[in-house]
Formats: C-alpha cells, structure tokens, sequence
C-alpha cells in the first residue's frame, strides 16, 4: 500500500538554527512529491513539486531535495515566520489525481 | 486570481441537522476536491471531479455524505443528517487540467457536530 511518513511530528528550532524535515515514500511508481505549507485555521499553501531523484528546489530560506526513498525540506537560518507545519504528499503513476498525504510536521521557530 | 472560496468558514450544528458547505474553484481548473481533515487522520481525499463530473468518491465515507458540482464554478458537499464523529475542517482544492498538476486549497471550513 502507497505511504508517505514524515519526522519528526514535532520540532522546535531556535531562530537561526538550521534543520531538515524527512517525508520518507513507499509510492509505487512516483511521479511527483509535493510539499506544502499550514498555517493554523487556513488551507495548505504550495511550496514545491519534485519530479525525479537528484532534484532540488529551493524559495528563500526553504530547499526541497528528492532521492529514490526520501524527500528533504532544509530549513536555513529559520525565522518566526517559518512556524507552520510542513505537508508532503506522493503522487503515483496509476492516478495522477490522488494525492498520498504525510501527517505533517509542525515546525516552531523561537526568536 | 481570488484563489479557491469556501463558504462558511465555521458551522456548528447539532447531530442530525444536515450541513451544506461550498466552495468555488479558481477559474480555469477543470479538476476540483474534497479533502477532510483531522488531527487523527490528516488529509483525506473524500472526492473529486473533472468537468463537473464525479470521477472518483472512494473517499466518501458513507451515504450520508453527498457532493454536486452543477457547473464549473460551484460545488457543495452535504451531510445529512450529520454526526458529532463528522467534525473536522472540510477543504476544498482545484487544480489545472496538466498530469500531475498542483492543488490549490481553499481556507476550509470548520464543522462542529454538537
């Protein structure tokens, strides 16, 4: 069965302190990874998608990377402001609809 | 572009009230969602449609739940008679009509089944 499992649950940087978020896959043949961001009480927000292994992306203070188990979210010298919690989410080739969610990780950056 | 509306952003009903929320994709999108989401079970994909038709409502979790899109920039989702087990945030999503296209959420609505 498809997953996607993301660690940790819960993180707590100081502002500053550099950190990574996991979302590891078992998606039978991924055709994409999807990253969002929550804020509390409002919808996920689009942050990045990757197609293949060895792909990177990156948005300010964010990069995305993508192996063939795992997917990256680095976080650089975070701020306040980066307080949210992180979505991944798999998109297989059987439905390229269907979107296979994480739980999240809900990041809290200390000023 | 407004992005993807909802409407209302809070309900609270008492068990047995049937519940209707809205949403109105972003223009363009030929695909539209439905997610629930819970603290226990995350998102959860209750339906979807392409063109105003229901492709997929694997997701819908019993007959008291039902969806209509009757045309391209309208779409409810209604529960009747609703339970105190319904409550969660309901989103909706659209997305373009690409293979592997991104979603676009709305701000969702908060349910609470009293």
């Amino acid at each position: 069965e498809d997953q996607v499992t993301q660690s940790p649950e819960a993180l707590r940087l100081q502002e500053g302190e550099s950190s990574s978020l996991n979302c590891s896959y078992t998606v039978s043949g991924l055709r994409g990874l999807f990253w969002y961001r929550q804020d509390p009480g409002k919808g996920p927000e689009f942050l990045f998608t990757l197609y293949s292994a060895g792909e990177e992306k990156e948005k300010e203070r964010l990069k995305a990377t993508l192996t063939k188990k795992e997917s990256f979210l680095h976080i650089t010298a975070p701020k306040p402001e980066d307080s949210a919690t992180y979505l991944c989410a798999g998109i297989n080739a059987g439905n390229n609809r269907k979107l296979i969610w994480g739980l999240g990780t809900s990041l809290a950056v200390n000023p | 572009d407004a992005g993807v509306i909802q409407s209302p952003r809070h309900e609270v009903t008492e068990m047995g009230q049937e519940v209707t929320l809205r949403c109105k994709p972003i223009s363009g999108h030929d695909y539209l969602f439905w997610y629930r989401q819970t603290m226990m079970r995350g998102l959860e994909l209750l339906i979807y449609f392409n063109n105003n038709v229901p492709i997929d409502d694997s997701g819908m979790p019993e007959d008291r739940f039902s969806a209509k899109m009757p045309n391209a920039s309208f779409s409810t989702l209604k529960i009747q008679p609703s339970e105190p087990r319904d409550s969660a945030v309901y989103f909706c999503a659209s997305s373009g009509a690409g293979l592997w296209e991104t979603q676009y959420f709305g701000p969702g609505t908060r349910l609470l089944v009293l």
